[in-house]
C-alpha cells in the first residue's frame, strides 16, 4: 500500500536555529511530491512541487529536496512567523490526481 | 483574486440533521476535492470530481454526498448516516492537468450540538 510518513510529529526551534522535515514515502511510482503550510484554522497554502529524485526548489528560509525514498524541507535560520504545521502529498502512478497526505509536523519557533 | 471560498467557517449539526457545506472557485479548475482533517490524522479524501456532472468516492465516502452541477460549484451534503461528523472540512481544487497542486480553501468547522 502507498503511505507517507512526516517525522518528527512536532519540532520546537529557538529562532536562527536551522533543521529539517522529514517525508518519507513507499510508492509503486511517483509522479510528485508537495509541500504545504497550514496555520492554525486555515487552508493549506501550497509552498513547494517536486518531480524527480535530485529535483530541488527554494523559496526565502526554504528548501525541499527529493530522493527515491524521502523528501526534506530544510528550514534556515527560521522566524517565529514560521511556526505552521507543514504538510507532505504524494501523487502517486495511477492515482489519477488523488494526493495522499502524511499527517504533518507541527514547527515552533521561539523568539 | 482568484481562489476557493468555502462557507460558512463554523457550522452545527444537530442530531438526524443533513448539513451542506459549500465550496465556490473562480479559478476556472477542472477538478474539486473535499477533505476531512482530524486531530493528528492526515487530510482524507471523501469525494472528488474531475468534470461537471461527474464525480467519484474518495477513501471515506460513506455519510457522505456531492454535486457538481457547475463548474464552480461543489457542495458538500454531511448526512446523519454520517455518526461522527465533527471535523474540519477542506476543499480544493486542481487545473486539467492532474500533475498540478491542489489548492485548498480556509475550510468549515464542523460541530455536533
Amino acid at each position: 500500500e502507498d503511505q507517507v510518513t512526516q517525522s518528527p510529529e512536532a519540532l520546537r526551534l529557538q529562532e536562527g536555529e536551522s533543521s529539517s522535515l522529514n517525508c518519507s514515502y513507499t510508492v509503486s511510482g511517483l509522479r510528485g511530491l508537495f509541500w504545504y503550510r497550514q496555520d492554525p484554522g486555515k487552508g493549506p497554502e501550497f509552498l513547494f512541487t517536486l518531480y524527480s529524485a535530485g529535483e530541488e526548489k527554494e523559496k526565502e528560509r526554504l528548501k525541499a529536496t527529493l530522493t527515491k525514498k524521502e523528501s526534506f524541507l530544510h528550514i534556515t535560520a527560521p522566524k517565529p512567523e514560521d511556526s505552521a504545521t507543514y504538510l507532505c502529498a504524494v501523487r502517486f502512478t495511477g492515482a489519477n490526481s488523488k494526493l495522499t497526505f502524511g499527517k504533518g509536523i507541527t514547527l515552533s519557533v521561539r523568539p | 483574486d482568484g481562489g476557493i471560498t468555502q462557507s460558512p467557517k463554523y457550522l452545527f449539526r444537530k442530531e438526524g440533521q443533513n448539513v451542506t457545506l459549500s465550496c465556490e472557485q473562480n479559478l476556472n479548475h477542472d477538478a474539486m476535492y473535499w477533505y476531512r482533517q482530524d486531530p493528528g490524522q492526515g487530510l482524507r479524501l471523501i469525494y472528488y470530481s474531475q468534470i461537471v456532472n461527474d464525480f467519484q468516492k474518495g477513501d471515506i465516502a460513506e455519510g457522505y454526498s456531492v454535486s457538481r452541477e457547475k463548474k464552480e460549484s461543489f457542495p458538500l451534503t454531511v448526512t446523519s448516516a454520517q455518526k461522527n461528523p465533527t471535523a474540519f472540512y477542506l476543499c480544493a481544487s486542481t487545473p486539467g492537468q492532474t500533475d498540478q497542486p491542489q489548492h485548498f480553501g480556509d475550510g468549515t468547522r464542523l460541530s455536533i450540538l
